[in-house]
């Protein structure tokens, strides 16, 4: 089966740095996606790990180990608007190569 | 705008109704992905369709089911309505079948909210 475990719920202040870690176990494990998802509006996307290493994209940036089943997300710089749940998802090959998704962590960004 | 696109937006029905979901992909985009979100849950897939056939199927009740139509549209149809099947409905789409060599992975529409009473 898939498990992705991230933390429920995170604060931090306003620009601070935070990171978000995920930890799965899945099978035929073909990479790993960090969504944003304001409440009551669609993921989007932030960034997409297949390969072990770090990938920085302005802000924000994401980490993979293959061999650990273990990602992060790290935050730089936080924002009141940053203030979200983040999305920890695995693509796990077989069938239509689907993105199983961890439960989301519930980040608060406090003054 | 993502480019994909659910109606409608809200969805208020009573116990035992059916309702159809309707969902276009974003343009060129030939799969379509249907997922379940209930409060404070994560996104639950729910099935995938590939250019009109049924590619992946996951924790989708039997009283759901959906369809891909030619013109790359998809629906998802709830019957039998519980109270337990409101929820935020999402359908997302992608170019490739899986997410391979697609870095951006799915593209989700706004999602339906559909309320049972």
């Amino acid at each position: 089966g898939q498990n992705i475990d991230q933390p429920t719920e995170m604060t931090a202040t306003e620009g601070a740095i935070v990171q978000i870690n995920c930890t799965y176990q899945t099978s035929g494990f073909n990479g790993l996606f960090w969504y944003q998802q304001h409440a009551g509006e669609a993921p989007t996307f932030l960034s997409y790990n297949v390969l072990d290493g770090l990938e920085e994209k302005g802000r924000f940036s994401s980490f993979l180990s293959r061999s650990k089943g273990y990602s992060y997300l790290l935050l730089k710089e936080l924002q009141m608007k940053d203030s979200a749940s983040y999305l920890c998802a695995a693509v796990t090959a077989g069938g239509g190569n689907k993105l199983t998704f961890g439960t989301g962590t519930q980040l608060k960004v406090e003054l | 705008d993502s480019g994909v696109t659910q109606t409608p937006k809200h969805l208020i029905t009573a116990t035992g109704q059916r309702v159809t979901l309707r969902c276009s992909p974003r343009s060129g985009d030939l799969s379509v992905y249907w997922y379940q979100q209930s409060l404070d849950q994560g996104l639950q897939f729910l099935i995938q369709y590939y250019n009109g056939e049924e590619r992946a199927k996951g924790n989708i009740l039997e009283r759901f089911s959906a369809q891909q139509f030619p013109d790359l549209h998809s629906e998802l149809n709830l019957s039998s309505l519980e109270l337990g099947d409101s929820a935020l409905y999402f359908c997302a789409s992608s170019s490739h079948p899986g997410t391979g060599g697609a870095a951006k992975g799915y593209t989700f529409g706004s999602g339906t909210r559909l309320t049972v009473v």
